[in-house]
């Protein structure tokens, strides 16, 4: 089974500034089944990258997301105060689901 | 607009079967696969599993032997059971829409709180 381990658990921050979340895979997977979530205080997640790259809509293009292989990253160039949550990876093969453990971006 | 809405006891006893339902507005519950994905309180997002209505379904490996989903298609809405529960199942359950396209659940219902206890 495939484990996706995100770093740092916590990430704090600044509005302004630069926020680089990372999902490592237990081995090499495809782009295209790597997602990205955010989830804020008492709500659902909602999907943010789909395809390791490809923003999903309603989300400025303040948030990239990259990487191939083993190594993923998601990227909040310049945060705004609604940016401030919790960012899931996900990925999917073989009929299953892993989410990674999360990163909280929280305020400095 | 897609809309997902689940519903179901808050608290469960001990032992006994955790029963929700996701109900399904502005798509057709006979396109898509339809996911169950809980949330432990303070804690990350644990996929349950996926039922098609052609009646293809999978599950967590960890949870294989206690769940089981349906699709009502008539009244267009999705079901969860989860059976012998203890409080470790204690979590909010969201429904989620899978998108073949994007590979990622696109759209999720706003969660509910199952509480395990006696």
């Amino acid at each position: 089974d495939i484990v996706l381990t995100q770093a740092p658990g916590t990430l704090s921050l600044s509005p302004g500034e630069r926020a680089t979340v990372s999902c490592r895979a237990s081995q090499s997977i495809s782009s295209r089944h790597l997602a990205w979530y955010q989830q804020k205080l008492g709500q659902a997640p909602r999907l943010l990258i789909y395809g390791a790259s490809s923003r999903a809509t309603g989300f400025p293009d303040r948030f990239s997301g990259s990487g191939s292989g083993t190594d993923f990253t998601l990227t909040i160039s310049r945060l705004e105060p609604e940016d401030f949550a919790v960012y899931y990876c996900q990925h999917y093969d073989n009929s299953e689901v892993t989410f990674g453990g999360g990163t909280k971006v929280e305020f400095k | 607009q897609v809309q997902l809405q689940e519903s179901g006891p808050g608290l469960v006893k001990p032992s006994e079967t955790l029963s929700l339902i996701c109900s399904v507005s502005g798509a057709s519950s006979s396109t898509h696969y339809w996911n169950w994905i809980r949330q432990p309180p303070g804690k990350g997002l644990e996929w349950i599993g996926f039922i098609h209505y052609t009646g293809n379904t999978r599950s967590h490996p960890s949870l294989y032997s206690r769940v089981s989903m349906s699709v009502d298609t008539s009244r267009n809405y999705v079901s969860l059971n989860v059976n012998s529960v203890t409080a470790a199942d204690t979590a909010v359950y969201y429904c989620a829409r899978w998108s073949e396209d994007q590979r990622a659940f696109d759209y999720w219902g706003q969660g509910t709180l199952v509480t395990v206890s006696s």
